[in-house]
């Protein structure tokens, strides 16, 4: 089945420097992608995704890119500000709808000011 | 995106007894799940509630334990049986909705 590895498990920046998450997954028919911030005490929320058939997708900070070939994809958060702190996931599916989502250990960030 | 409920956010249950979570959704949805998010750890998926049919459980996790019922598509409930204090964890519903997976703001189980 597949397996989702994510690193670092944490992560320490200064306020204004770029933040990136790493994750490999290891099921080639993977193909949907998604990003969740998980705040203390909240359920995950969901902030960005991307699917097979992109290389790359921006939402203003925050930016996911996609290596099929490699199986890996990454999340990077420019401009990091104080309100990123939280625990981030990434995981993986087969479904283009999300289901059945296999999740990484997750990535404390904390951006202190 | 879908607004999800969950009654109760939180409890403090004593070993062997049971806790019925509930999950409301603001809209009908196809696909509602049940994950377990241990302390400090990740998410699991524990069964994929069906409308109208029993529930779909993942490896590791019976029906005995998590039983689950689906009455209509904007509702559901996670029962956790027999509790010890290897069930505490947060226990999160999740639906799908335009292609994206949206999670509750998850019941946070304390067994005693």
């Amino acid at each position: 089945g597949e397996n989702v590895e994510q690193h670092p498990s944490t992560l320490s920046v200064q306020e204004g420097d770029s933040a990136v998450i790493k994750c490999t997954y290891s099921d080639s028919a993977s193909n949907y992608f998604p990003w969740y911030k998980q705040e203390l005490g909240k359920g995950p929320q969901l902030i960005i995704d991307i699917r097979s058939n992109v290389g790359e997708k921006k939402d203003q900070r925050i930016a996911v890119t996609l290596n099929k070939t490699a199986k890996h994809f990454s999340l990077h958060i420019t401009e990091t500000q104080p309100e990123d702190s939280a625990v981030y996931f990434c995981a993986a599916s087969r479904n283009q709808a999300g289901t059945a989502l296999i999740f990484g250990k997750g990535t404390t960030l904390s951006v202190s000011s | 995106s879908a607004v999800i409920s969950q009654k109760p956010s939180r409890d403090i249950c004593q070993r062997g007894t049971s806790l019925t979570i509930q999950c409301q959704v603001d809209s009908q949805v196809t696909m509602m799940f049940w994950y377990r998010q241990q302390p400090g750890q990740s998410l699991t998926l524990i069964a994929t509630a069906n409308q109208g049919s029993e529930a779909t459980y993942e490896s590791g996790f019976v029906i005995d334990k998590f039983p689950i019922s689906r009455p209509n598509l904007t509702f559901s409930t996670l029962t956790v049986s027999n509790m010890s204090p290897e069930d505490s964890s947060i226990y999160l519903c999740s639906v799908v909705g335009g292609g994206e997976q949206y999670f509750g703001p998850g019941t946070r189980l304390t067994v005693t």
